[in-house]
């Protein structure tokens, strides 16, 4: 089964704190997204990653692809409170035939409390 | 060059009646795909189509849906007689070739 999951599902943390979310996934994957949704919008791409041992950045926001453990990281450094939103991994694997259908986690609630 | 845009953005609807969200992919795109996302819970895929092709409709409910993306004009995903456990927020995708994928804002249908 294709299957992607994610940990913690709610994470309550203070602002300048840091603190990792994790994406298991099942099985081979081809990429793997990183994406933030606020409130009723959209999903904003934070990250693609392609390969093991990939690490990408940007501001306090740093994700990482072990493909040997199917699992990638994002990491929040000195969370502040505009971070504050749901995060979802979404998986590209590589069974699926189809184009490049993606498999979502259930998503991290993440809120950032003064 | 204008993003993915879906509309209607809101969609109200009774039970019975029928929904029709439309997608335009972004310029030069002919990958779309159409998720759906059900309050509190990350999204689901639902089909994938090129144009004048349905590829992938593994996701979607076997009666009531169906989706087309013609030679010309937009992606529709279409449902039938909807109940008020459609109500979702159903998001597009498109892509220009099998690689990565841009989301548009989605369209949040209610069914009173």
């Amino acid at each position: 089964e294709l299957k992607v999951e994610q940990n913690p599902l709610f994470l309550s943390m203070q602002e300048g704190k840091n603190y990792t979310i994790y994406c298991n996934y099942s099985t081979t994957s081809d990429r793997l997204y990183w994406y933030r949704q606020d409130p009723g919008k959209s999903l904003e791409s934070l990250f693609v990653l392609l390969s093991n041992g990939a690490v990408k950045q940007e501001g306090r926001l740093m994700a990482s692809l072990d493909t040997k453990a199917r699992l990638s990281t994002l990491h929040i450094t000195a969370a502040v409170h505009d971070l504050s939103a749901t995060y979802f991994c979404a998986v590209v694997f590589r069974e699926e035939t189809s184009g490049s259908r993606l498999t979502f986690g259930e998503g991290t609630q993440l809120t950032v409390n003064p | 060059n204008a993003g993915v845009m879906q509309n209607p953005r809101h969609l109200v609807r009774r039970r019975g009646q029928e929904a029709r969200l439309r997608c335009s992919p972004m310029k030069g795109h002919s990958h779309v795909y159409w998720y759906r996302q059900l309050p509190e819970e990350g999204l689901k895929f639902m089909v994938y189509l090129q144009k004048e092709n349905i590829i992938d409709e593994s996701g979607m409910p076997k009666e009531r849906f169906s989706a087309e993306f013609p030679k010309e004009g937009p992606s529709i995903l279409r449902i039938q007689q909807v109940v008020r456990g459609d109500s979702a927020a159903y998001f597009c995708a498109s892509s220009p070739t099998l690689v990565g994928g841009f989301f548009g804002p989605g369209t949040r249908l209610t069914v009173l």
